[in-house]
């Protein structure tokens, strides 16, 4: 099946720790983005990666990292610089400009 | 600090009537939008999709109008269904690879 893997669901991590989120997509899609989404409110964008190993800042890249290594992976770190990390982090991709992104299920990080 | 969550705007619909969900967007230049629906605790959907030569796009029981003038977008969902409650985002391509999402739509769906 194609489609976008975002792993883990639900993710804890210990303030001042940095904590790494998997995205995986097997669409062949050239783009892929970073997304939070706090509760109630619409999603705002972290990182986005046109092409391998090129990406850029979305409007709230502080204390976050990207990588974009391989088409198909394109990893996010939330750093202990980030403030507020307690949130759902979609990932999507897609194949080219003026084309739908496709979402994954999203990761739940909590900070305890 | 602390994020604070909003309430989103929500449109009760009852059961088989029609729901027409507005957003405003941002970007004069933006000339592709979607809309997507969101299911609690799930990622977005793909709904529909226009470019901004179009003012119109009909899909299945969706319809999406774009009305660059005042810089508008709406979809209509005919004949709502239970299954159709969800939060409803609308995005605009600012610049390739970077999709602005508005602030959602919760609908309801009453028997």
């Amino acid at each position: 099946d194609g489609g976008i893997t975002q792993s883990p669901k639900y993710l804890f991590r210990k303030e001042g720790q940095n904590v790494t989120l998997s995205c995986e997509q097997n669409l062949n899609h050239d783009a892929m983005y970073w997304y939070r989404q706090d509760p109630g409110q619409g999603l705002r964008l972290i990182y986005y990666s046109q092409i391998v190993n090129d990406f850029q800042k979305g409007d709230i890249a502080e204390g976050y990292s990207v990588s974009r290594e391989k088409k198909e992976s394109f990893p996010l770190t939330v750093t202990s610089a980030q403030k507020n990390p307690t949130a759902f982090y979609l990932c999507a991709s897609s194949i080219r400009r003026d084309t739908e992104a496709f979402f994954g299920q999203g990761t739940r990080l909590t900070v305890v | 600090g602390e994020s604070v969550g909003l309430h989103l705007p929500t449109l009760s619909v009852q059961e088989g009537d029609n729901s027409i969900i507005n957003c405003a967007y941002s970007n004069s230049a933006s000339d592709y939008f979607i809309w997507y629906k969101q299911e609690s605790g799930k990622g977005p959907q793909f709904i529909i999709d226009i470019r901004s030569n179009m003012d119109k796009r009909q899909g299945q029981r969706v319809t999406v109008l774009l009305n660059k003038t005042v810089k508008h977008l709406s979809l209509q969902i005919a004949a709502t269904q239970p299954g159709d409650s969800a939060v409803y985002f609308c995005a605009e391509q600012v610049a390739w690879g970077k999709l602005q999402f508005g602030a959602g739509t919760q609908v309801v769906v009453t028997p």
